[in-house]
């Protein structure tokens, strides 16, 4: 069974700060799709940054980047010069390669951007 | 840029009542998918539909259905509404090979 962790419930950073969320996935599929979705209070699933798993880069957004561990099964984001817009809860997923592509989420983490 | 639209955006039923959801996809997008996440909760996938069939299914209680009509506008029916119902349930959209794009969500409360 396909499952996603984020061991990290809660996690502040300081305004212009760097801070890096961890997620660990289990999988059995050979080629699939990692993602981190933002959560803000309105509660509108936002799509930060995606990641093929058969891609040895690292996927990055501007201001947000992923280390992708494949063999350690590891999927970090790291927020760089935090802005208090960033305040929210983060979700991990992974999604297959199939057109079925349903999404298995973690736990997810809440970050606060203190000023 | 057209996005996924849900409709309504709030609900308040009682229970034992019955529960519509409606979700239109993104013009041009094949698959929808159905999540439930409870107050503090990931969510969870419900059920997808791929070309107007059912292509997965998971954690959806059998007072739950869904379809997919036509005009790729896809309906969640729930029935014999129970208090662990109340959640924010979000349809998704995708065309093959792109990333799912999530409508602002439906808050169904059941009291």
């Amino acid at each position: 069974a396909q499952t996603v962790t984020q061991s990290q419930p809660e996690m502040s950073v300081q305004e212009a700060e760097t801070v890096t969320l961890s997620c660990t996935y289990d999988t059995s599929e050979n080629n699939y799709y990692l993602f981190w979705y933002k959560q803000p209070p309105s509660r509108q699933m936002i799509l930060v940054i995606r990641q093929e798993a058969y891609k040895q880069q690292n996927a990055t957004e501007n201001r947000f980047s992923v280390n992708f561990q494949k063999a350690a099964k590891s999927f970090s984001l790291k927020i760089s010069d935090s802005q208090r817009g960033d305040t929210a809860m983060y979700f991990c997923a992974q999604g297959g390669s199939s057109n079925t592509g349903k999404l298995i989420f973690g736990q997810g983490t809440t970050l606060q951007v203190k000023p | 840029a057209a996005g996924v639209i849900q409709s309504p955006r709030h609900l308040i039923k009682e229970k034992r009542e019955t529960a519509t959801l409606k979700c239109y996809p993104i013009p041009r997008h094949d698959t929808v998918y159905w999540y439930q996440q409870g107050p503090g909760q990931d969510p969870q996938f419900l059920i997808s539909f791929y070309e107007k069939m059912q292509s997965d299914k998971g954690s959806i209680p059998d007072r739950f259905s869904a379809q997919q009509f036509s005009d790729y506008h896809s309906e969640l029916n729930m029935s014999s509404l129970e208090l662990g119902d109340s959640a924010l349930y979000f349809c998704a959209s995708t065309r093959t090979g792109s990333e799912q794009f999530f409508g602002p969500g439906t808050r169904l409360t059941v009291l």
